[in-house]
């Protein structure tokens, strides 16, 4: 699959605990965003990367949230001390970015987070 | 920094009819529009989009048209079928902010049988 993958597709935590999603992009693609979306809403900017550099993070997001991109390859996004309100959907999603080239996103399944 | 607006929040049609969705973006700057279809469970995908040297492309029975003017732009599906039952999201990209996707709220589509 060519795609972009996440991994786990499913996570239920306690409230208070730590969690870590991965998301491995279309392999050619320089750019991955983060997103987050809940019932009935548009996917909510997180942060993105351009290679392995984070270039924006959202100004609403909690300071428990971290997220990686070590080897502009590959992503991690930390959620620490979880609380009921992170319950959501987080997707992943990758593009190609360039003066003269259109920035379609690829999404990625997504990963459920439900915290208990 | 760039706002895209997104009208109507639900949208029921009779299968057979066409339905229009409307977004409005604040850069006049912005000059990629995409749209996105998320069906219930599943992942957003691209179905069509515009860039703003072009005022209308038509891909089968999907259409978007694109008012650089106003600064508005609409999605129109025509001959609507169950299978077009689902959550279809506009966005732009704001030339300020790097090549980022701004989006709008999404509008729940229902076709009636």
């Amino acid at each position: 699959d060519t795609g972009v993958s996440q991994d786990p597709r499913h996570k239920i935590t306690k409230r208070g605990q730590n969690v870590t999603f991965r998301c491995d992009p279309i392999s050619e693609h320089n750019r991955l965003y983060w997103y987050r979306q809940t019932l009935g809403q548009g996917p909510e900017f997180l942060t993105y990367f351009q290679n392995e550099a984070q270039l924006e993070k959202s100004r609403l997001l909690s300071d428990r949230f971290s997220a990686e991109r070590p080897k502009g390859s590959f992503s991690t996004l930390e959620i620490q001390r979880t609380e009921q309100g992170d319950s959501a959907m987080y997707l992943c999603a990758s593009s190609l970015v360039g003066q003269s080239i259109d920035n379609e996103q690829f999404f990625g399944p997504g990963t459920r987070l439900t915290v208990l | 920094g760039e706002n895209v607006e997104q009208h109507p929040s639900t949208l029921s049609v009779q299968e057979g009819d066409s339905a229009v969705i409307k977004c409005t973006y604040s850069d006049s700057a912005s000059n990629y529009f995409p749209w996105y279809k998320q069906e219930l469970g599943k992942r957003p995908q691209l179905i069509i989009d515009i860039r703003s040297n072009v005022g209308e492309k038509k891909d089968q029975r999907i259409a978007v048209t694109l008012n650089k003017t106003a600064k508005h732009f609409s999605l129109h599906i025509t001959e609507t079928q169950p299978e077009d039952s689902a959550v279809y999201f506009c966005a732009a990209r704001a030339m300020d902010s790097n090549y980022q996707l701004i989006w709008g709220a999404g509008t729940k589509l229902i076709i009636k049988p």
